[in-house]
């Protein structure tokens, strides 16, 4: 079955320092890959995504994301988090089967900022 | 922009009560969904649907149905809320692999 994984519940870091928030997924297809951030309060924005091609993906407010097919993983980087970055973010993957597309989503990492 | 909207952001109902969450979207986008949020789980899908009637189960159907008479709206229904169904809904709409989500609906059954 599909699936995605994101082991960090919660993840701190201070203001300036790079960030990496890991994502594993179960897919027997070519993953379409997705990461959001959902902001207290909001609904979800779409940081990035990948469907094929550069394996490193480039994305909204500085982020970027990585796909490593042989390690099933999507792990989305910072080089420097900025306090505005506190929020959680989603990894999903899309699902393609019976002629339908929809997302499944992981638990979602929780980030905060220390200044 | 597609816009997504749930027309209620805060509800508060009792248990037993009949509860419609609605969602519309002004893309005519073909395929919706209604997801459910909880913390340390995730978005878990509970109905989508790619056309006007149309509807599957996804992950977690039990105990909510679904309505789509028409292509830009589509209902969360609680048949008989309960208190584990206090939680965060999410409606989104797509085209394609293109999703956008609404700003949620927080209910609370009490």
């Amino acid at each position: 079955a599909q699936s995605v994984t994101q082991p960090d519940i919660h993840i701190t870091v201070s203001e300036g320092a790079s960030l990496e928030l890991r994502c594993n997924y179960s897919y027997g297809a070519t993953p379409y890959l997705f990461w959001y951030v959902q902001s207290p309060g909001q609904g979800l924005q779409l940081l990035l995504k990948y469907f094929s091609g550069d394996t490193l993906v480039q994305g909204i407010k500085g982020f970027e994301a990585e796909f490593k097919r042989s390690q099933s993983s999507f792990n989305l980087r910072k080089p420097s988090v900025h306090w505005s970055d506190a929020a959680e973010y989603f990894c999903a993957v899309a699902t393609h089967s019976g002629g339908y597309n929809k997302l499944i989503f992981g638990a979602g990492t929780r980030l905060a900022v220390h200044p | 922009d597609v816009k997504v909207t749930q027309s209620s952001r805060y509800l508060v109902k009792r248990t037993g009560e009949k509860v419609f969450l609605e969602c519309v979207q002004d893309m005519d986008h073909e395929n919706m969904f209604w997801y459910r949020q909880d913390p340390g789980l995730g978005l878990r899908l509970i109905y989508f649907s790619y056309d006007v009637k149309m509807k599957e189960k996804g992950d977690i159907p039990e105990g909510y149905s679904v309505s789509r008479e028409k292509k830009e709206r589509f209902s969360l229904i609680l048949e008989s809320a309960s208190t584990n169904q206090t939680s965060m809904y999410l409606c989104a709409s797509s085209f394609g692999d293109g999703y956008t989500f609404g700003s949620g609906t927080r209910l609370t059954v009490v």
